[in-house]
């Protein structure tokens, strides 16, 4: 039972434009959600979060949002650089999950010229 | 320098032979974790540790075993139980209290033949 979702494995953006991308989740007791970027071979950098009490966060050029009565974040970059190509995985916690993170299966997103 | 460190980079065993794989951290972090990834799937948790001589089973413990004998190390042996251990091994840590986020090494890719 997948808890967290990413439903587009991959996106395409062209560079200085907005980059969206979505996560779904079905555990109403998940009260924090992070926004993780990961190159090949190597570990996920940490880039932003955001609380269940807030609807957003932002920070320079990435910002998350937070629809708790969908069950949906999305993270946008603006403008997209192509530093930004990379793999994004989101991911949920809970204070009644031990803090464990659950990953979604992350997506794709390529900065084109 | 603080970080976490993942030793080796590439690791290649024959099937059958246990290995373990280490991870060092110098971030006086409480909290450990491991997780593997494979090809188009997110992070799945193998086991996690607390505090030093406790650990938990995540997801997908089966064919793994861990150990947590000093705050700073928390290795990994992947057993000949293991049906597929071909995969890409990430250790994270994450500071004690009530926070969410979890830091990454630079991952250990596995291959058994």
């Amino acid at each position: 039972d997948q808890q967290v979702k990413q439903n587009s494995p991959s996106l395409s953006v062209q560079e200085g434009r907005i980059s969206i991308l979505n996560c779904d989740y079905t555990n109403s007791m998940f009260d924090y959600f992070l926004w993780y970027k990961k190159y090949p071979a190597e570990g996920p950098t940490f880039l932003i979060s955001i609380s269940s009490i807030k609807d957003k966060n932002e920070d320079g050029r990435f910002t998350v949002f937070l629809n708790k009565s969908a069950k949906h974040l999305s993270l946008h970059i603006v403008p997209s650089q192509p530093g930004d190509s990379a793999v994004y995985f989101c991911a949920a916690s809970s204070i009644q999950g031990a803090q464990k993170l659950v990953f979604g299966q992350g997506t794709r997103l390529t900065i084109n010229p | 320098d603080g970080g976490i460190t993942q030793s080796p980079k590439y690791l290649f065993r024959k099937e059958g032979q246990n290995v373990t794989l280490s991870c060092e951290q110098n971030l006086n972090h409480d909290a450990m974790y491991w997780y593997r990834q494979d090809p188009g799937q997110g992070l799945r948790l193998i086991y996690y540790s607390q505090i030093v001589n406790d650990f938990q089973k995540g997801d997908i413990a089966e064919g793994y075993s861990v150990s947590r004998e000093k705050k700073e190390s928390f290795p990994l042996t992947v057993t000949s139980a293991q049906k597929n251990p071909t995969a890409f091994y990430l250790c994270a840590t994450r500071r004690s209290g009530r926070t969410y986020e979890q830091y990454f090494g630079p991952g250990t890719r596995l291959t058994v033949t």
